[in-house]
């Protein structure tokens, strides 16, 4: 079983439709998930992040995580074609000081 | 300088052989890290370094080995090359180890293993 599971997708939605992106993961030592959006050829960037359990808003994205369910969510409003990208949700493993990805959900915002 | 670059974007390598990848960080940056994205797949960590030191390592053999320089740049390199090798190899670089600094990533060299 992986540490973290996404659903792969692609998730096809309208310009302008509310985005919901979800991923569990199985190591309760993570403390701070980030969400990075990855582009075609390109490296992935970072979105935002959030530290334990809360919700933390930045513009159009809202990232949720719930510890005690071990769940993690972004959710874009407004959604544009260019948001376009794959998603990739990302706890910390302190210990190893790494990144712990998922495999990523695919994002298609149709104009 | 600004951005994370790495060199070569594209390489094709026959099994068995060994290859560098090279990274150059942000100015400043004195972490860096490494990781390798299969076809499909989020990027998996292969290890950290520190001030020209490694402080993490992820769960790939001894024959994936990296440097730091000081100048700000650092290599992977990768031994005996096998064809489950043919990934995206990413670098990312940070102002620290914290994560909260936010890691910088480059657009990766794909290797391919033939």
């Amino acid at each position: 079983q992986k540490e973290v599971e996404q659903d792969p997708g692609p998730l096809s939605v309208p310009e302008g439709a509310i985005v919901s992106l979800n991923c569990t993961y199985s190591n309760s030592a993570f403390q701070y998930f980030m969400w990075y959006r990855q582009y075609s050829r390109k490296g992935p960037e970072l979105l935002m992040y959030t530290y334990s359990s809360g919700n933390k808003e930045d513009g159009r994205f809202t990232a949720q995580v719930d510890k005690s369910s071990k769940y993690i969510s972004l959710f874009i409003r407004d959604s544009q074609p260019s948001d376009s990208a794959t998603y990739l949700c990302a706890p910390v493993d302190m210990g190893r000081r790494a990144l712990t990805f998922g495999s990523g959900t695919r994002l298609q915002v149709q104009p | 300088e600004t951005g994370v670059t790495q060199s070569p974007t594209h390489l094709i390598k026959t099994r068995g052989q060994q290859v560098t990848l090279r990274c150059s960080s942000q100015s400043g940056h004195n972490t860096v890290s490494w990781y390798q994205q299969a076809l499909g797949q989020g990027p998996q960590f292969i290890f950290q370094y520190y001030r020209e030191e490694e402080n993490g390592r992820g769960n790939f053999p001894p024959r994936f080995s990296g440097l730091q320089f000081p100048n700000y740049s650092s290599e992977l390199n990768v031994n005996a090359l096998e064809l489950d090798d043919s990934a995206l190899y990413l670098c990312a670089s940070s102002l620290s180890t914290a994560f909260q600094d936010g890691y910088t990533f480059g657009s990766g060299t794909r290797l391919t293993v033939v």
